[in-house]
């Protein structure tokens, strides 16, 4: 699987635009992106995923660059209960394995 | 319920002691996975089962781990003669599919070995 780096945190004002980057340089082409997130005390969640195309759904945005080498998961207006561990993830549509480094801290801020 | 459910939800184990841990995936789903996370990492991958075989179990730390899903659905994770190291949350995973990773994942049994 290919690696990803986030950063390991980040803050950010409850109503505003949240944006989170991951890049994975070396991505392959049959590879997608996921994003899950795990707030405190509870098992990961899955937010989102997407192969090259922005996708949006109810909970966030996907934005992957056109040569696919990063990407950026938008929550568009955070919540408090947005506060939770993010994870970038890539993986294969094959793959079964999760690998979930150690991901951004995200804390909303009141 | 809906969800994938665990239990027990937190288990505290004297050294030495064999463990038993329940996942109830969600009904239908041909997938589970069992995950473990240490205190402040990301979860780790464990094993993995389709319907009721068990096609991967490489990520077993050492053969005092074993699980089972005997009829498909519902799955154990037993930890025999447990020891301090073995303290961790253990999640439980399911998905529809035996492919794609949209994997939905229990609350986690949260294990303590004294």
């Amino acid at each position: 699987d290919a690696k990803t780096t986030q950063p390991p945190s980040m803050d950010c004002a409850e109503g505003r635009a949240a944006n989170l980057p991951c890049n994975h340089s070396t991505i392959s082409g049959n590879e997608y992106v996921y994003w899950y997130r795990q707030i405190h005390s509870q098992g990961p969640q899955y937010i989102i995923h997407g192969l090259k195309n922005n996708e949006t759904n109810e909970m966030a945005s996907l934005i992957i660059t056109e040569d696919r080498k990063s990407s950026t998961l938008i929550l568009p207006h955070a919540t408090l209960r947005d506060t939770a561990v993010y994870y970038c993830i890539v993986s294969g549509q094959m793959d079964y394995k999760l690998s979930f480094g150690a991901g951004t801290t995200v804390t909303v801020r009141a | 319920g809906a969800g994938v459910s665990q239990s027990p939800r937190y288990k505290v184990a004297k050294r030495g002691q064999d463990v038993a841990l329940r996942c109830d995936p969600i009904s239908g789903h041909v997938s589970l996975f069992w995950y473990q996370q240490a205190l402040g990492q990301g979860p780790e991958f464990l094993t993995y089962f389709q319907n009721e075989a068990q096609l991967d179990k490489s990520g077993l730390p050492s053969d005092r781990f074993f699980a089972e899903r005997p009829e498909g659905s519902v799955s154990t994770l037993k930890i025999q003669r447990t020891q301090q190291e073995d303290s961790a949350v253990y999640l439980c995973a399911s998905s529809l599919w035996s492919s794609g990773n949209t994997i939905y994942f229990g609350e986690g049994s949260w294990l303590t070995v004294v």
